[in-house]
C-alpha cells in the first residue's frame, strides 16, 4: 500500500513569506506527528495528532507555526513570517496508534530553505 | 524531560565485519521502547528495531541486534555482515508515555569494500 507522502519535496521561500507543507498520512493511522530535523537542533518534535483530541503542540518552537489535521486524514504544517532559522526538513509520520508498539512510518520529507 | 545521546558522530566498518552503535539515555519513566532507525539519503527513516524496556530480552532483527542495558541507561546497536546498503545515518529514539520520539544526534555509518 501507499506510504506516508509529503508534498513539496522541497520549498525555496524568501524570509518574511508564509509557507504550507503538507502531508498524507497512510490511510487508517489515526495518530500524526510532524517533526523537524535541522543541523543546528536535530531531529526534533514538533506538534502530533491523534484521532479527534486535541493535538499536542509541546514541540512547536514559535506562534509562527501552526499545524491542522481535516478530517483526521491530511494535514497541513504553516510557518507564517519565515525565518532563516526556519530552514530544515520537515518530516511527517503516521502510526495506528499512539503506543510505541504502533510503528511510526515517515515520509520523505519536505526541504525548506528560507533566503 | 527525556534525553537520548549518540556520542559517536562517525563510524566507520569494512564490509562484512561487524560495527556497533552507542546510545545512552536518560529517563524517569518505568514504561517505555527504545528504537533505532535509519536514515538513507533518500531522507525516509525507517525502523530497524524496537526494544521495550519491560523485555529483558535483547531484541534482533536478522543482522541487527541491540544490547539493552536497562539500569546503565545504555542501548546499542550491533550490525553484523555489514553491507554496503547498511552506509547511513543512524538515529536512536525514545518514546514514552508522551508518545513523540525524542532523537539522538545522530550516527553517520560507513561502509567501506
Amino acid at each position: 500500500g501507499a506510504g506516508v507522502s509529503q508534498s513539496p519535496s522541497n520549498k525555496v521561500t524568501e524570509k518574511g513569506k508564509d509557507v504550507e507543507l503538507r502531508c498524507d498520512p497512510i490511510s487508517g493511522h489515526t495518530a500524526l506527528y510532524w517533526y523537524r530535523q535541522s543541523l543546528g537542533q536535530g531531529l526534533e518534535f514538533l506538534i502530533y495528532f491523534q484521532g479527534n483530541s486535541a493535538p499536542d503542540k509541546s514541540g512547536l518552537p514559535s506562534d509562527r507555526f501552526s499545524a491542522e489535521r481535516t478530517g483526521g486524514s491530511v494535514s497541513t504544517l504553516t510557518i507564517q513570517r519565515t525565518q532563516q532559522e526556519d530552514s530544515a526538513v520537515y518530516l511527517c509520520a503516521s502510526s495506528s496508534g499512539t503506543s510505541g508498539l504502533n510503528e511510526q512510518f515517515f515520509g520523505p520529507g519536505t526541504r525548506l530553505t528560507v533566503l | 524531560a527525556q534525553t537520548v545521546t549518540q556520542s559517536q558522530p562517525e563510524m566507520s566498518v569494512q564490509e562484512a565485519e561487524t560495527v556497533t552503535l552507542s546510545c545512552t539515555y536518560d529517563t524517569s519513566e518505568s514504561d517505555y521502547y527504545l528504537f533505532w532507525y535509519k536514515q538513507p539519503p533518500s531522507r525516509q527513516m525507517i525502523l530497524v528495531i524496537r526494544q521495550e524496556a519491560y523485555k529483558q530480552q535483547n531484541a534482533t532483527e536478522n543482522r541487527f541486534s541491540v544490547n539493552f542495558q536497562k539500569a546503565a541507561k545504555s542501548f546499542s546497536l550491533k550490525i553484523s555482515d555489514s553491507q554496503l546498503g547498511d552506509a547511513a545515518m543512524y538515529f536512536c529514539a525514545y518514546t514514552g508515555a508522551g508518545n513523540m520520539l525524542t532523537f539522538g544526534g545522530g550516527t553517520r555509518l560507513m561502509v567501506k569494500p
